[in-house]
This record gives structure tokens, C-alpha cells and sequence, in this order.
């Protein structure tokens, strides 16, 4: 069954550095998404991203952050200087097609995260 | 705005049924959904709901759906060692695509 997958399972990095998560979404599928979870919180959404561009983002997802779907297949999330707050479980999310299409799922499959840890 | 709420802890003895309970703020919401979460692993859709419905089952699980008090609520039925895990209660508004979740209810089972 095809899934989403998420590289690496675990990040450490030092604050202020640069990290890229890197996440590969399910083939077919034409929106992409991140979420992200601090320990013992909710989950909370970052951004979409659908053609190319971002759809929709929180107020979480500032000027740190990027994302880009640099080929066909990768959709990675860039922290540019990260702060000790950025520490959390990332996950990525994907769907194959828009909702208002008839008989359309409105599913996100999600991958099994990554964990960074900013020191 | 936009907000989920559920009870962050329930146990239930093996074989028991769990039911789970949500609200929600968002009347526009479209899709409600119920993740599951296990231990160091990512978010699984357990099943989920429209609007229009009251009620979804699927197998051992009950979804029950009041939307005029947004109130959802999660029924496993013989409750096993294995749904040991982290319950998500979500919605997508309709007019936005991203999923709103709520905190999570931790589900631990006794013998």
C-alpha cells in the first residue's frame, strides 16, 4: 500500500543552524502539507502547498520557514535558523485531489514524522 | 476561531467498549475525522464523518455525530490490548483545507 515517507526519523542540530526535512508524498497525489506537534501538545498545521505554491499557511509558518517540492517526487520543509521552540515532531501529509470534485476524498495520509530536537 | 476539545485521558478494562468524546467550535466544519496515534509512530485515519451524518460504523468502530451541539464521539466496541493509543478528534472547515485536531485522548487499557 503506498505511503508517505519522511527522512530522518530523528534531527539534532544546534540552534541557529538550518535544517530540511525532507518527506516524500504518496505518487499520485497533488497536495501536500505540514504539520507539526511539540511534545504533548496538538498537532498543528504549518502549510499547503498545491501547484507549485503555497496554498494556505498558520501564523507558525513564518519567514523561517520554506517549503519546496524541488522534482517530481521530494516536498521538503526548510527551518532557516532554528530556535530551541522549532523542537517537535514534523509530519507530512498528503491527498490525491481537490474536495470540491465529486466522489473527491478528503483524506490526508500522513507519514510517521520526524523528530527535531534543536539544542 | 476555530477550535477541538477532548478529554485527555480514558481507561477502560479489556473487552469493555471505550467511547471517546469530542466538540467543536467550527459549524462550517465539512469532514470530522478520528486519528489514531501509537507509540513513536505517525498519525492513522481511523475512519471518518460528514456533515450530513449522524452516525458511521465501521466494524468495531461507532462514530455518532450531534451536529447541532458539534459534539462527536468515538465507540470501540471490546476494547482490545492493541488499541492502546493516542485518539485524534479533527475537522476540515470547508472553506479551508487544512485539518484542525484537538489534543488527543490517551487510551489505556487494563486487564
Amino acid at each position: 500500500e503506498p505511503e508517505v515517507t519522511q527522512t530522518p526519523s530523528h534531527q539534532v542540530t544546534q540552534m541557529g543552524q538550518e535544517v530540511i526535512l525532507r518527506c516524500v508524498p504518496i505518487s499520485n497525489h497533488l497536495y501536500f502539507y505540514w504539520y507539526r506537534q511539540i511534545l504533548g501538545q496538538k498537532v498543528e498545521f504549518l502549510v499547503s502547498f498545491y501547484n507549485n505554491e503555497i496554498s494556505e499557511k498558520s501564523e507558525i509558518f513564518d519567514d523561517q520557514f520554506s517549503v519546496e517540492r524541488p522534482d517530481g517526487s521530494n516536498f521538503t520543509l526548510k527551518i532557516r535558523s532554528t530556535k530551541l521552540e522549532d523542537s517537535a515532531m514534523y509530519f507530512c501529509a498528503s491527498r490525491v485531489r481537490d474536495r470540491g470534485v465529486a466522489g473527491a476524498s478528503n483524506e490526508q495520509f500522513f507519514g510517521p514524522g520526524t523528530r527535531l530536537t534543536v539544542l | 476561531g476555530e477550535d477541538v476539545e477532548q478529554s485527555l485521558f480514558l481507561s477502560v478494562r479489556e473487552g469493555d467498549s471505550s467511547v471517546i468524546n469530542c466538540t467543536y467550535t467550527d459549524s462550517s466544519s465539512t469532514y470530522l475525522y478520528w486519528y489514531k496515534q501509537e507509540p513513536g509512530a505517525g498519525l492513522q485515519l481511523l475512519t471518518y464523518i460528514f456533515s450530513n451524518m449522524d452516525m458511521k460504523q465501521d466494524q468495531r468502530l461507532t462514530v455518532l455525530l450531534n451536529k447541532k451541539d458539534k459534539h462527536l464521539s468515538l465507540r470501540i466496541a471490546d476494547t482490545q490490548t492493541g488499541d492502546s493509543a493516542i485518539y485524534f478528534c479533527a475537522e476540515s472547515p470547508s472553506s479551508a483545507s487544512k485539518i484542525i485536531f484537538g489534543s488527543g485522548t490517551r487510551l489505556s487499557i487494563r486487564p
